[in-house]
């Protein structure tokens, strides 16, 4: 079975400041790898997602994220925090292309400062 | 708009009645899937379904019921509600080989128990 375990429960950034979650996961098979974004009382958008190929992968609103094998890992950047990414985000993990069940990481809270 | 629609956003339940979350897609999705999210714990799987007629079980099925009687609907019910049962309810769905078309999430039903 596979898990995400998401290192911070919340993490406050300045405006223009790096934004990093980290995001881990257990997997028996190769993994899929998500992140969505959930803006206040909206459901779950996708961000970008990880199946096969590069492992650098790019998204909407400037975030992207790194997939390494070797250290489990999936994290999320964006250069520049930008107010509009305040949010609750969270990563996901699917064992391939066949398996339709989504397990969520508990999900990390990002505030920005002005 | 194409989409996955939840009905109703916003219910109040005593104790011990029962209910039925709705949950309708109109973008021909084979997979249909309900998850509660809970504040620390991300979203939780509770019963999925891969087809019409089919369903199964996911992470915390104890208490739902489901159905699939057509492609487009996926209906949750609850039995006998409990206070443990408050929580924020999403559908979602996706295409044959979900991982690799992404999961459409709706925007959610907000429910207590009291």
């Amino acid at each position: 079975a596979q898990s995400v375990t998401q290192l911070g429960s919340h993490v406050s950034v300045s405006e223009g400041a790096l934004v990093l979650l980290r995001c881990n996961y257990s997997s028996s098979v190769p993994p899929y790898l998500f992140w969505y974004v959930q803006y206040p009382n909206q459901g779950l958008q996708l961000l970008l997602k990880y199946t096969t190929g590069a492992t650098l992968v790019k998204g909407i609103n400037g975030f992207e994220a790194e997939f390494k094998k070797s250290e489990t890992s999936f994290h999320l950047t964006k250069p520049s925090a930008h107010m509009s990414d305040a949010a609750e985000y969270f990563c996901a993990v699917s064992e391939g292309s066949n398996d339709y069940k989504l397990s969520f990481g508990a999900g990390t809270t990002v505030t920005v400062r002005a | 708009n194409a989409g996955v629609t939840q009905t109703p956003k916003f219910q109040v339940l005593k104790t011990g009645q029962s209910m039925t979350l709705q949950c309708a897609q109109d973008m021909n999705h084979e997979y249909m899937s309900w998850y509660r999210q809970d504040p620390g714990m991300g979203l939780r799987l509770i019963h999925y379904s891969v087809g019409a007629g089919i369903t199964d079980q996911g992470e915390v099925p104890n208490g739902y019921n489901v159905s699939r009687s057509t492609t487009e609907d996926f209906p949750l019910r609850l039995l006998s509600a409990a206070p443990s049962q408050t929580s924020v309810y999403f559908c979602a769905s996706s295409a044959q080989g979900g991982a690799n078309y992404g999961y459409t999430f709706g925007s959610g039903t907000r429910l207590t128990v009291v």
